[in-house]
């Protein structure tokens, strides 16, 4: 059971290169999240899925787009990198929101130069 | 709009102490829940421990508690017995009824030998 896997661990890109995050659970979570962490501050959720074929915006989507591909899959797509979108991004999921709490992937730290 | 406050940027300790870190927070909603996470140096989010604002008891975990101050909207975390290993950033959050996080910026903690 390896929970919230996220790939890759780093990653170094140049202004205006794309790229993926690839995120994918193994607990059969209904919803799962997009957050990015900058120094100094609390997570900011990016985007969220509740549900297989869902996805709706968080407090920060400007310059991102998420798939939710399958139940186990939600990748965060940046379409155009910019060095304000250096920071490290951690995936999570959730399964009952009564009972239970997001778990969450070991993080991708990203630097765009 | 739901906010998360924790006043306390850094906080030291010695090993063995009680330390207590603050957090504060804004909701208008009725049913909620609250969380404190650890994040050590090597990134990882690790759920401390969870309170349902319906309930009147303070969550407790071995070392770690609450206390809920649910008309003060206060959630304060207790650690007792502080050891090396509790060196980590703490988070507060809170999940609203979209089951999103909303998080403090987080307090540093520093348990000394």
């Amino acid at each position: 059971n390896a929970g919230v896997t996220q790939t890759p661990k780093f990653q170094v890109l140049k202004t205006g290169q794309s790229m993926t995050l690839q995120c994918a659970q193994d607990m059969n979570h209904n919803s799962m999240y997009w957050y990015r962490q900058d120094p100094g501050m609390g997570l900011r959720l990016i985007y969220y899925s509740a549900s297989e074929g869902t996805t709706d915006k968080g407090e920060v989507p400007n310059g991102y787009n998420v798939s939710r591909l399958n139940k186990r899959e939600f990748s965060l797509r940046l379409e155009s990198a910019a060095p304000s979108q250096t920071s490290v991004y951690f995936c999570a999921s959730l399964g009952d929101p009564l009972t239970d709490t997001q778990y969450f992937g070991p993080g991708t730290r990203l630097t765009v130069l | 709009a739901q906010t998360v406050t924790q006043s306390q940027p850094e906080m030291s300790v010695q090993e063995a102490e009680t330390v207590t870190l603050s957090c504060t927070y804004d909701t208008s909603e009725s049913n909620y829940y609250l969380f404190w996470y650890k994040q050590p140096p090597s990134r990882q989010m690790i759920l401390v421990i969870r309170q349902e604002a319906y309930k009147q008891q303070n969550a407790t975990e071995n070392r770690f508690s609450v206390n809920f101050q649910k008309a003060a909207k206060s959630f304060s975390l207790k650690i007792s017995d502080s050891q090396l290993g509790d060196t980590a950033m703490y988070f507060c959050a809170l999940m609203d009824s979209n089951y999103q996080l909303i998080w403090g910026a987080g307090t540093k903690l520093i348990i000394k030998p």
